[in-house]
């Protein structure tokens, strides 16, 4: 069965450049998720958009951006990158939006910034 | 958001069942217990969901008590790749669906 995709699987960049990640959900599905895990830390919730919409937002700094386009792929836009930026990230995807939707994610961007 | 608590860690031999408890005494009616687990930085899978009933699947079983103020995940025969950290989040209400992952318990299987 397709699976997340999730572009580039790791990126390596300096202070204060700007990284672009990408997610693909699974075909078929309309809401994405992004997630944050730093080092030793558990995932947390970042920015969430359902039918190319925001829906939800979390602890995201104002640096990062986040939107989904037509084709319901989505990507998160971090700019002045910053040494604690370095984390995994991960996107989910899920049929519907609502909370009883099983949310189902990719293997992560591994994001160092030097 | 309700709150859950997981022991840090567990320990369980390979072929044993392995049960994993959770406490989330403020949950609400219509929240539900969901159980995901990640193995060493990969993606968070997706084991398990209940409201109130018990639940089963070929990865698993949730037992949820009457008064929903706790459960267990139950892995029926646990192998060395069950091993990982395993959250309990209860998913609060409204529709915008975001997991709050918890400090979860890390389970290791020993052969």
């Amino acid at each position: 069965a397709a699976g997340v995709i999730q572009s580039p699987r790791h990126l390596i960049k300096e202070k204060r450049e700007t990284a672009t990640l990408k997610c693909y959900p699974i075909p078929r599905h309309d809401t994405v998720y992004w997630y944050q895990q730093g080092p030793g830390q558990d995932p947390q919730f970042l920015i969430s958009f359902y039918e190319k919409m925001q829906s939800d937002k979390g602890s995201i700094p104002d640096r990062f951006s986040a939107q989904q386009f037509s084709d319901y792929h989505s990507e998160l836009n971090m700019s002045s990158l910053e040494l604690g930026d370095s984390a995994l990230y991960f996107c989910a995807s899920s049929s519907g939006g609502r909370v009883t939707d099983t949310q189902y994610f990719g293997p992560g961007t591994r994001l160092t910034v030097l | 958001d309700a709150k859950t608590t997981q022991p840090p860690s567990m320990d369980c031999a390979e072929g044993r069942a392995a049960n994993l408890p959770c406490n989330h005494s403020t949950i609400s009616g219509n929240e539900y217990v969901y159980w995901y687990r990640q193995i060493h930085s990969q993606g968070p899978q997706y084991i398990i969901h209940g409201l109130k009933n018990n639940e089963t699947n070929e990865m698993a079983s949730l037992i949820i008590t009457e008064d929903r103020k706790s459960s267990t995940l139950i892995l029926p025969h646990a192998t060395l790749r069950d091993t990982a950290v395993y959250y309990c989040i209860v998913r609060p209400g409204g529709n915008t669906g975001k997991l709050i992952f918890g400090q979860g318990t890390t389970l290791q299987v020993k052969p």
